[in-house]
């Protein structure tokens, strides 16, 4: 069941902005994922950040989770053209082990 | 190379016609997994293994058969394939079924049934 709901839907910026995206869920966690997927290819893998984690950095990627909010937000520094792509939060459930994927951030980063 | 390799990249068939999609990869993984992605509808599970033998129904199993024979291969098996199961479909691996561990994918089969 699909339970990550990712915000905005679509996303247009310039080279050099930063983009950030966010991730609504429903039901406690074990932890969150985000993928990226470039048009029309297999997701890959960004970061995961766990339930009792708030903070998270990898190279240009900052996660944030905010467990009673039940949200997340990944943030993209000093975007290029090459993040142009679908990104996806996705989350496990603690009663379950099955990722469960919102339906996507749609980003295009522009010269 | 670590990889999910998926086979093949394209199919168009018609109705009624049996088909298997093949997944395979070489990490070692136990955990394997296919999703179908539909436009405004995301990525949806159809079946997944936490080993081998092991093999249960994730949210859209309907029309869908699979099994896991040895550890690397996880296969999905369309009977009877309609038109509503064309989509574009994704098998992944993890080292764990605890959802632990990052998915790794293929790059996808993009079915279509006519």
């Amino acid at each position: 069941s699909q339970q990550g709901e990712e915000d905005p839907q679509a996303l247009s910026i310039q080279e050099g902005e930063n983009a950030t995206m966010n991730c609504s869920y429903k039901t406690s966690i074990n932890n969150l994922q985000w993928y990226r997927q470039n048009s029309g290819r297999g997701l890959v893998h960004l970061i995961l950040i766990r339930s009792n984690e708030r903070e998270k950095h990898s190279g240009r990627l900052r996660v944030t989770l905010d467990t009673s909010k039940k949200s997340s937000s990944l943030l993209i520094t000093a975007s290029r053209a090459a993040d142009t792509a679908s990104y996806f939060c996705a989350t496990v459930p603690n009663s379950g082990y099955a990722l469960n994927f919102g339906k996507g951030t749609s980003l295009l980063v522009t010269p | 190379e670590a990889q999910v390799t998926q086979n093949p990249r394209y199919l168009i068939t018609v109705t009624g016609k049996k088909l298997t999609v093949t997944c395979s990869q070489n990490m070692n993984h136990e955990y394997m997994s296919w999703y179908r992605q539909d436009p405004g509808l995301g990525l949806r599970q159809i079946y997944y293994s936490m080993n081998v033998e092991v093999t249960d129904k994730g949210d859209v199993p309907e029309g869908y058969k699979v099994s896991r024979k040895e550890k690397r291969n996880f296969p999905l098996i369309l009977e009877s394939p309609s038109p509503n199961q064309t989509s574009l479909y994704f098998c992944a691996s993890s080292p764990g079924g605890t959802g632990d561990s990052p998915l790794h994918f293929g790059n996808g089969t993009r079915l279509t049934v006519t």
